[in-house]
């Protein structure tokens, strides 16, 4: 059990375009999901959290006008990253949890922007 | 946050234990200890966590110190697909983890 999906594994597009990401718990109703961002060769960056129903909650230094996350239902939560520029090419995480429990991570979506 | 410290880096050879420290001088009465593990170019899976008392499953063991400063992830027997970046959080519940640098441990086979 436990398991939390990202659609796309990866993506390329051109620069000023938007893309979504999409995080699913696929046998659990998450009550909150997190976003992280991960540079090669460096650790995971907590970018925000969000609860279901209400706004999400952006680390310190996260535009929230580029980084779109909209938490709709208990099991989908989506990331939209608006006008693209190379150096938001990342490996962006999801992860979700219920009720305080431990955080289960998505495989990850790589995103490259030209 | 409180802050971890553990290793960048350890070795250990297939089918021998293998154990990864982790400092956390600061830790306070209501702070979970967490492990996560990571393979490249995937997302983290969470390990083992526990608050005081040691913590068995299967797939690893973690010993935590009496005075909670200092905890170690024991893997019973290593196999080449624990080869990963291993990550000591603390947190209060599961929210908000920090991941530092971890520690990437390398198997030999």
């Amino acid at each position: 059990g436990a398991v939390v999906s990202q659609h796309p594994s990866w993506v390329i597009c051109k620069s000023g375009t938007s893309v979504k990401i999409e995080c699913r718990s696929l046998d659990f109703q998450a009550t909150t999901m997190f976003w992280y961002r991960q540079f090669p060769k460096q650790s995971l960056m907590l970018m925000a959290t969000s609860n279901e129903g209400s706004k999400a909650t952006y680390e310190q230094g996260v535009e929230k006008d580029k980084f779109l996350i909209n938490h709709a239902s208990l099991t989908l939560s989506t990331l939209t990253v608006t006008s693209a520029h190379p150096e938001d090419s990342s490996f962006y995480i999801c992860s979700a949890s219920a009720f305080l429990s431990e955080q289960f991570f998505g495989p990850g979506t790589r995103l490259t922007v030209l | 946050d409180a802050k971890t410290t553990q290793p960048n880096s350890m070795e250990s050879n297939e089918e021998e234990p293998v154990h990864l420290p982790c400092n956390h001088s600061t830790i306070s009465g209501t702070d979970y200890i967490h492990w996560y593990r990571q393979l490249p170019s995937q997302g983290p899976e969470y390990v083992i966590h526990g608050l005081t008392s040691n913590v068995n499953n299967r797939m690893a063991s973690l010993a935590i110190a009496e005075d909670r400063k200092s905890s170690t992830l024991i893997l019973h027997r290593a196999t080449l697909r624990d080869a990963a970046v291993y990550y000591c959080i603390l947190s209060q519940g599961a929210q908000k983890l920090v991941f530092g640098q971890g520690t990437r441990l390398t198997i030999n086979p």
